[in-house]
Protein backbone atom coordinates (compact mmCIF):
# COMPACT_ATOMS: atom_id res chain seq x y z
CA UNK A 1 0.00 0.00 0.00
CA UNK A 2 1.39 3.37 -1.20
CA UNK A 3 1.92 5.72 1.83
CA UNK A 4 3.14 8.93 2.08
CA UNK A 5 3.74 10.83 5.76
CA UNK A 6 4.25 14.61 5.88
CA UNK A 7 5.80 15.87 8.72
CA UNK A 8 8.37 19.17 10.05
CA UNK A 9 5.08 21.77 9.56
CA UNK A 10 4.67 24.62 12.46
CA UNK A 11 3.98 28.10 13.31
CA UNK A 12 7.54 30.41 11.96
CA UNK A 13 7.93 34.24 11.63
CA UNK A 14 7.92 36.12 8.98
CA UNK A 15 11.95 35.85 7.43
CA UNK A 16 12.01 32.11 9.09
CA UNK A 17 12.89 29.14 7.84
CA UNK A 18 11.14 25.39 7.58
CA UNK A 19 11.98 21.80 6.87
CA UNK A 20 9.23 19.47 5.60
CA UNK A 21 9.57 15.79 4.96
CA UNK A 22 7.23 12.88 3.22
CA UNK A 23 8.16 9.35 4.32
CA UNK A 24 7.51 7.13 1.47
CA UNK A 25 6.79 3.48 1.00
CA UNK A 26 4.57 0.77 -0.69
CA UNK A 27 6.76 1.46 -3.64
CA UNK A 28 9.71 1.63 -5.48
CA UNK A 29 10.60 5.93 -4.15
CA UNK A 30 13.33 6.35 -6.56
CA UNK A 31 11.77 5.03 -9.97
CA UNK A 32 9.17 7.85 -9.27
CA UNK A 33 9.34 12.20 -9.41
CA UNK A 34 7.95 13.34 -6.61
CA UNK A 35 6.31 17.08 -5.66
CA UNK A 36 4.95 19.16 -3.05
CA UNK A 37 1.46 20.81 -3.54
CA UNK A 38 0.11 23.42 -1.37
CA UNK A 39 -2.77 24.55 -0.77
CA UNK A 40 -3.87 28.28 1.60
CA UNK A 41 -7.06 28.28 4.21
CA UNK A 42 -9.59 28.04 1.73
CA UNK A 43 -7.74 28.62 -1.51
CA UNK A 44 -7.10 26.38 -4.47
CA UNK A 45 -4.17 24.03 -5.18
CA UNK A 46 -0.62 25.40 -6.17
CA UNK A 47 2.26 23.18 -6.95
CA UNK A 48 5.07 23.86 -5.01
CA UNK A 49 7.79 21.87 -6.30
CA UNK A 50 8.49 18.69 -8.15
CA UNK A 51 12.10 16.75 -8.18
CA UNK A 52 12.77 13.65 -10.90
CA UNK A 53 13.48 10.36 -9.62
CA UNK A 54 17.48 10.64 -8.93
CA UNK A 55 17.01 14.11 -7.66
CA UNK A 56 19.31 15.51 -10.34
CA UNK A 57 16.15 17.55 -11.86
CA UNK A 58 14.05 19.86 -9.81
CA UNK A 59 11.42 22.02 -11.02
CA UNK A 60 9.81 24.55 -9.04
CA UNK A 61 7.42 27.91 -10.06
CA UNK A 62 8.61 31.61 -10.01
CA UNK A 63 6.97 32.26 -6.53
CA UNK A 64 8.95 29.69 -4.65
CA UNK A 65 12.15 29.93 -6.73
CA UNK A 66 15.52 30.73 -5.08
CA UNK A 67 13.43 30.26 -1.50
CA UNK A 68 12.20 27.03 -1.32
CA UNK A 69 14.90 24.06 -2.53
CA UNK A 70 13.30 20.48 -3.05
CA UNK A 71 15.55 17.02 -2.70
CA UNK A 72 15.47 13.81 -1.72
CA UNK A 73 16.99 10.61 0.03
CA UNK A 74 16.40 7.84 -1.75
CA UNK A 75 18.09 5.74 0.91
CA UNK A 76 15.95 6.71 3.20
CA UNK A 77 12.30 7.17 1.05
CA UNK A 78 12.06 10.75 1.99
CA UNK A 79 11.38 13.79 -0.08
CA UNK A 80 12.24 17.25 1.68
CA UNK A 81 11.17 20.60 0.84
CA UNK A 82 13.71 23.33 2.59
CA UNK A 83 11.37 26.45 2.82
CA UNK A 84 13.59 30.00 3.99
CA UNK A 85 12.41 33.43 3.90
CA UNK A 86 8.95 32.23 4.65
CA UNK A 87 6.11 35.05 3.89
CA UNK A 88 2.88 35.18 5.25
CA UNK A 89 1.39 34.01 1.82
CA UNK A 90 3.82 30.52 2.45
CA UNK A 91 0.56 29.70 4.99
CA UNK A 92 -0.74 26.74 3.84
CA UNK A 93 -1.21 22.48 4.22
CA UNK A 94 1.95 21.47 2.20
CA UNK A 95 1.43 18.24 0.71
CA UNK A 96 3.73 15.30 -0.85
CA UNK A 97 2.51 14.07 -4.30
CA UNK A 98 3.28 10.98 -6.37
CA UNK A 99 2.23 10.85 -9.68
CA UNK A 100 0.85 8.06 -11.63
CA UNK A 101 3.36 8.12 -14.34
CA UNK A 102 6.97 7.65 -13.04
CA UNK A 103 8.90 10.67 -14.84
CA UNK A 104 5.69 12.92 -14.18
CA UNK A 105 5.44 16.50 -12.55
CA UNK A 106 1.50 16.36 -12.78
CA UNK A 107 -1.31 13.75 -12.14
CA UNK A 108 -0.86 13.23 -8.90
CA UNK A 109 -2.75 9.28 -7.86
CA UNK A 110 -1.23 9.75 -4.52
CA UNK A 111 -1.18 12.21 -1.63
CA UNK A 112 -0.43 12.53 2.02
CA UNK A 113 -2.73 13.93 4.79
CA UNK A 114 -0.74 17.33 4.70
CA UNK A 115 1.44 19.46 7.21
CA UNK A 116 0.35 22.81 8.02
CA UNK A 117 2.81 26.00 7.86
CA UNK A 118 1.70 28.77 9.45
CA UNK A 119 3.67 32.20 8.83
CA UNK A 120 3.27 34.82 11.06
CA UNK A 121 4.69 36.96 14.19
CA UNK B 1 2.38 31.01 -14.13
CA UNK B 2 -1.03 32.30 -14.32
CA UNK B 3 -3.46 29.86 -12.75
CA UNK B 4 -5.95 28.35 -15.55
CA UNK B 5 -9.22 29.49 -15.45
CA UNK B 6 -12.56 27.69 -14.02
CA UNK B 7 -15.80 28.28 -13.43
CA UNK B 8 -16.16 29.27 -9.70
CA UNK B 9 -18.94 26.76 -9.27
CA UNK B 10 -21.57 25.16 -11.49
CA UNK B 11 -24.55 23.24 -10.19
CA UNK B 12 -26.83 20.21 -11.35
CA UNK B 13 -29.80 18.19 -10.23
CA UNK B 14 -29.04 14.46 -9.47
CA UNK B 15 -28.78 12.15 -12.45
CA UNK B 16 -28.24 15.17 -14.52
CA UNK B 17 -24.51 15.76 -16.26
CA UNK B 18 -21.73 18.96 -15.50
CA UNK B 19 -19.14 20.42 -16.91
CA UNK B 20 -16.31 21.77 -15.51
CA UNK B 21 -13.98 24.33 -18.32
CA UNK B 22 -10.82 25.08 -17.71
CA UNK B 23 -9.29 27.80 -19.86
CA UNK B 24 -5.41 27.98 -20.39
CA UNK B 25 -2.47 28.86 -22.84
CA UNK B 26 -1.02 27.29 -26.04
CA UNK B 27 1.77 27.18 -23.27
CA UNK B 28 0.16 24.62 -21.52
CA UNK B 29 -3.27 23.01 -22.12
CA UNK B 30 -2.86 24.17 -25.77
CA UNK B 31 0.36 22.51 -26.00
CA UNK B 32 0.77 19.47 -24.06
CA UNK B 33 -2.00 16.07 -23.22
CA UNK B 34 -1.18 16.52 -19.67
CA UNK B 35 -4.09 18.15 -18.25
CA UNK B 36 -5.26 16.17 -15.12
CA UNK B 37 -8.76 16.59 -12.74
CA UNK B 38 -9.42 16.22 -9.30
CA UNK B 39 -11.62 16.23 -7.07
CA UNK B 40 -11.31 17.19 -3.12
CA UNK B 41 -14.43 17.29 -0.54
CA UNK B 42 -13.71 19.77 2.40
CA UNK B 43 -11.04 18.88 5.20
CA UNK B 44 -9.41 15.46 2.61
CA UNK B 45 -6.41 15.39 0.08
CA UNK B 46 -7.46 15.67 -3.50
CA UNK B 47 -8.34 12.67 -5.29
CA UNK B 48 -7.08 11.98 -9.04
CA UNK B 49 -9.90 11.38 -11.56
CA UNK B 50 -8.67 11.96 -14.94
CA UNK B 51 -4.64 12.37 -15.98
CA UNK B 52 -3.70 13.04 -19.63
CA UNK B 53 -6.82 14.85 -20.47
CA UNK B 54 -8.93 11.40 -20.79
CA UNK B 55 -7.33 8.73 -18.92
CA UNK B 56 -9.14 7.10 -15.39
CA UNK B 57 -6.84 6.00 -12.87
CA UNK B 58 -8.42 2.06 -12.14
CA UNK B 59 -10.67 2.66 -9.33
CA UNK B 60 -12.52 6.14 -10.62
CA UNK B 61 -16.21 5.52 -11.99
CA UNK B 62 -17.38 5.82 -15.64
CA UNK B 63 -19.03 8.84 -14.73
CA UNK B 64 -16.15 11.04 -14.90
CA UNK B 65 -14.72 11.69 -18.30
CA UNK B 66 -12.48 14.00 -19.80
CA UNK B 67 -11.79 15.98 -23.14
CA UNK B 68 -9.80 19.08 -24.48
CA UNK B 69 -10.24 21.66 -27.45
CA UNK B 70 -7.55 23.82 -28.07
CA UNK B 71 -6.50 25.48 -24.80
CA UNK B 72 -9.60 24.19 -23.07
CA UNK B 73 -9.84 21.35 -21.18
CA UNK B 74 -13.05 19.77 -19.51
CA UNK B 75 -14.84 17.58 -16.99
CA UNK B 76 -17.82 15.83 -17.63
CA UNK B 77 -19.87 14.24 -14.68
CA UNK B 78 -22.80 12.34 -15.97
CA UNK B 79 -25.51 10.92 -13.21
CA UNK B 80 -24.98 13.29 -10.89
CA UNK B 81 -25.12 12.18 -7.09
CA UNK B 82 -25.13 13.51 -4.15
CA UNK B 83 -21.65 12.73 -3.76
CA UNK B 84 -20.30 14.41 -5.99
CA UNK B 85 -20.90 17.44 -4.55
CA UNK B 86 -16.90 18.76 -4.03
CA UNK B 87 -14.04 21.14 -5.46
CA UNK B 88 -12.76 20.47 -8.48
CA UNK B 89 -9.38 21.50 -9.68
CA UNK B 90 -7.53 21.38 -13.11
CA UNK B 91 -3.93 20.61 -13.60
CA UNK B 92 -1.36 21.22 -16.72
CA UNK B 93 1.80 20.74 -17.33
CA UNK B 94 3.77 23.58 -18.96
CA UNK B 95 6.60 24.86 -21.10
CA UNK B 96 8.52 26.05 -18.37
CA UNK B 97 8.75 22.52 -17.06
CA UNK B 98 6.50 23.27 -14.10
CA UNK B 99 2.54 22.49 -13.43
CA UNK B 100 -0.26 24.85 -12.73
CA UNK B 101 -2.97 24.19 -11.55
CA UNK B 102 -7.01 25.99 -11.79
CA UNK B 103 -8.51 28.05 -9.41
CA UNK B 104 -11.30 25.69 -8.50
CA UNK B 105 -14.61 25.13 -9.29
CA UNK B 106 -17.57 24.33 -6.65
CA UNK B 107 -19.96 21.68 -7.78
CA UNK B 108 -23.39 21.73 -5.64
CA UNK B 109 -25.86 19.24 -6.13
CA UNK B 110 -29.50 20.40 -5.93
Amino acid sequence: EVQLLESGGGLVQPGGSLRLSCAASGFTFSNYAMNWVRQAPGKGLEWVSGISGSGRDTYSPDSVKGRFTISRDNSKNTLYLEMNSLRAEDTAVYYCARPTVTTYITAFDFWGQGTMVTVSS
Amino acid sequence: QSALTQPASVSGSPGQSITISCTGTSSDVGGYNHVSWYQQHPGKAPKLLIYDVSNRPSGVSYRFSGSKSGNTASLTISGLQAEDEADYYCNSYTSSITGVFGGGTKLTVL
